[in-house]
This record gives C-alpha cells, sequence and structure tokens, in this order.
C-alpha cells in the first residue's frame, strides 16, 4: 500500500540553524500539508500546498517557514532561524485532488522529531 | 471557525471493557470527520471516517456515526484490547478551493490494562 515517508526521523539543530525537512507524499496525490504536534498537544495545521503554490496557511507559519516541491516526488518545510519553540513532531501528508473519490482523506507520514537547543 | 472538542484524558479501562470517547464539532459549511490514531512512538494513522450524515465509520471493532443534529462523532468500541492503547484524535476538514485542512481535537489518551 502506498504511503508517505519522511526523513529524517529525528533531527537535533541549534537555535538558529535553517533545518530542512523532507516528505514523499503518495505518488497520484496532488495536495500537500504540513502539520506540527508540540509534545503533549494537538496536532496544529501549518500549510497547505497545491500547484506548486501554497493554498492555505496558518498564522504558525509565518516568514521563518518555507515550503517547496523541488521535483516531482518530494516536498520539504524548511525553517529558516530555528527557535526553542520549535522543537516538535512534524508532519507531512497528502492527499487526493479535489472532485476525487477518497479526496477528504489525509495519509500521514510517521513525522520528524525536531529538537532545537 | 472550526473546531473539535473531545474528552479529556487519560481513559484507563480494564481489557475487555466498552469504550466511548465524546467528540464534538463546530463547523462552517458541510465537515468531514474522522478518528485518527496514534500509537506510542509512532505517527498518525487513519482509524475511520465518515463524510456525510447518519454515515457509520468503523474499522478494527471502532465505530463512530456522524451525528449531524448533536454535532457530534463519538468513537466507541464494544471490546478493548491491551493492544489498543493510543492516543485518539477526533479531526474535521472542511474542502475548500485551498484543500482540506483538518481540524484535530486535543486527543484522548487509552490506557488498557489486563
Amino acid at each position: 500500500e502506498p504511503e508517505v515517508t519522511q526523513t529524517p526521523s529525528h533531527q537535533v539543530t541549534q537555535m538558529g540553524q535553517e533545518v530542512i525537512l523532507r516528505c514523499v507524499p503518495i505518488s497520484n496525490h496532488l495536495y500537500f500539508y504540513w502539520y506540527r504536534q508540540i509534545l503533549g498537544q494537538k496536532v496544529e495545521f501549518l500549510v497547505s500546498f497545491y500547484n506548486n503554490e501554497i493554498s492555505e496557511k496558518s498564522e504558525i507559519f509565518d516568514d521563518q517557514f518555507s515550503v517547496e516541491r523541488p521535483d516531482g516526488s518530494n516536498f520539504t518545510l524548511k525553517i529558516r532561524s530555528t527557535k526553542l519553540e520549535d522543537s516538535a513532531m512534524y508532519f507531512c501528508a497528502s492527499s487526493l485532488p479535489l472532485g476525487t473519490s477518497g479526496q477528504e482523506t489525509q495519509y500521514f507520514g510517521p513525522g520528524t522529531r525536531l529538537l532545537v537547543l | 471557525g472550526n473546531s473539535v472538542t473531545q474528552m479529556e484524558g487519560p481513559v484507563t479501562l480494564s481489557e475487555e471493557a466498552f469504550l466511548t470517547i465524546n467528540c464534538t464539532y463546530t463547523a462552517t459549511g458541510y465537515p468531514s470527520l474522522f478518528w485518527y490514531v496514534q500509537y506510542p512512538g509512532e505517527g498518525l494513522q487513519l482509524l475511520l471516517k465518515a463524510t456525510k450524515a447518519d454515515d457509520k465509520g468503523s474499522n478494527k471493532g471502532f465505530e463512530a456515526t456522524y451525528r449531524k443534529e448533536t454535532t457530534s462523532f463519538h468513537l466507541e468500541k464494544g471490546s478493548v484490547q491491551v493492544s489498543d492503547s493510543a492516543v485518539y484524535f477526533c479531526a474535521l476538514s472542511v474542502i475548500t478551493g485551498g484543500g482540506n485542512k483538518l481540524t484535530f481535537g486535543t486527543g484522548t489518551q487509552l490506557k488498557v490494562e489486563l
């Protein structure tokens, strides 16, 4: 069964450093998402991406965040200058195109645990 | 805006007990409703879903019915097992031109003991 993959599984970085989190969505999906989960808290939406542009973003997704689909398979989240409060589990998800049966279901990757020291 | 409220945890049950985890929602538009499960140290897995009123989602013995009149989507299982110990998240999405971002509840931790 197709699945969403994410790398790395864990990342430790120093405050102020840039990090790039990588995701490979399911191949026939066209909508891509990033969510984060601070330890012990709820899962929060960061951004959705379609047709090579951001389609929606939350107030969390400020100028230090960016997303990119650099090739036909990868979807990345970049945090330019990490802060302590960026420490969280980051989940990538993907879904089918709108108008497709099952369009409402998002499939999640296993997550990247980011620790900022 | 959209929001999901689910019962506080942790919920501790004995094996073979009946499980109910309450979930209510508010939404602009007509949402799809989901239960996701997160096992210790793992990511989010879709457990079940319902896309319209009165639909019942079911999987692995878990069930939830989309109740529009009470804006609820309570999760139930007749006989829990130790292996069901996990955190359960209720969520909704409303499809817009921007996609269908998920709005999650705070999660309910379930512990099942022998």
